[in-house]
């Protein structure tokens, strides 16, 4: 099993919608987790950390499961401009610092 | 403006021939980590650096080597290059390492091929 797993997508979408991806995680000892945004063939870019309490930024709204070990990404009234792939982010503080990537998801927002 | 600065952005070489990808930062950070990135297979860690003359290897180092005699650079060293190693390449970095190390600013990217 990958350490961090997504849905590959893509998720097509009508712009106006709301649009909600998952990404799982293998080890139960992660503390940190993060959401990141690259567009093609660009670098990615820090989207929102994923606190336990669960936090919102405008319409992006990012929320934790410890129990079922997965973290979610909620995007509401989807823009095109969002279209991109979203890169979640594990990340082991024990031991040494190590970041896990998953393979990212993509959106595609339409008219 | 506050950046990480790669070079070059895109190289065609040949196996053998060994090359260097340059990374700056101006941002005085302290952590500094290089990835690759492979279609279905996502960010992958080569090298990362907690400071100066500190340096542990990714899951990936394989064919890397990394020196970081200043708090600015990293460069990532391919001494003799495979075909397997073509691949985009992000130099990324942060303010610290540990918990901090999650808020990451990226490079622009290296696009390399090695035929």
């Amino acid at each position: 099993r990958k350490e961090v797993e997504q849905d590959p997508g893509p998720f097509n979408v009508p712009e106006g919608a709301t649009v909600a991806f998952n990404c799982t995680y293998s080890n139960s000892a992660s503390q940190s987790f993060f959401w990141y945004r690259q567009d093609c063939r660009k670098e990615p870019k820090l989207l929102m950390s994923v606190y336990s309490s669960g936090n919102e930024d405008g319409r992006f709204t990012a929320q934790l499961n410890r129990a079922s070990q997965y973290i979610s990404l909620l995007i509401r009234d989807s823009k095109l401009s969002d279209s991109a792939t979203y890169l979640c982010v594990v990340v082991d503080t024990g031991g040494g610092n190590k970041l896990t990537f998953g393979t990212g998801t993509q959106l595609k927002v339409e008219l | 403006e506050a950046q990480v600065t790669q070079n070059p952005r895109y190289l065609i070489t040949v196996t053998g021939k060994k090359l260097t990808v340059t990374c700056s930062q101006n941002m005085n950070h302290e952590y500094m980590s290089w990835y690759r990135q492979d279609p279905g297979l996502g960010l992958r860690q080569i090298y990362y650096s907690m400071n100066v003359e500190v340096t542990d290897k990714g899951d990936v180092p394989e064919g890397y080597k990394v020196s970081r005699k200043e708090k600015r650079n990293f460069p990532l060293i391919l001494e003799s290059p495979s075909p397997n190693q073509t691949s985009l390449y992000f130099c990324a970095s942060s303010p610290r390492g540990g918990s901090g190390a999650n808020v990451l600013t990226f490079g622009a990217g290296s696009r390399l091929t090695v035929l």
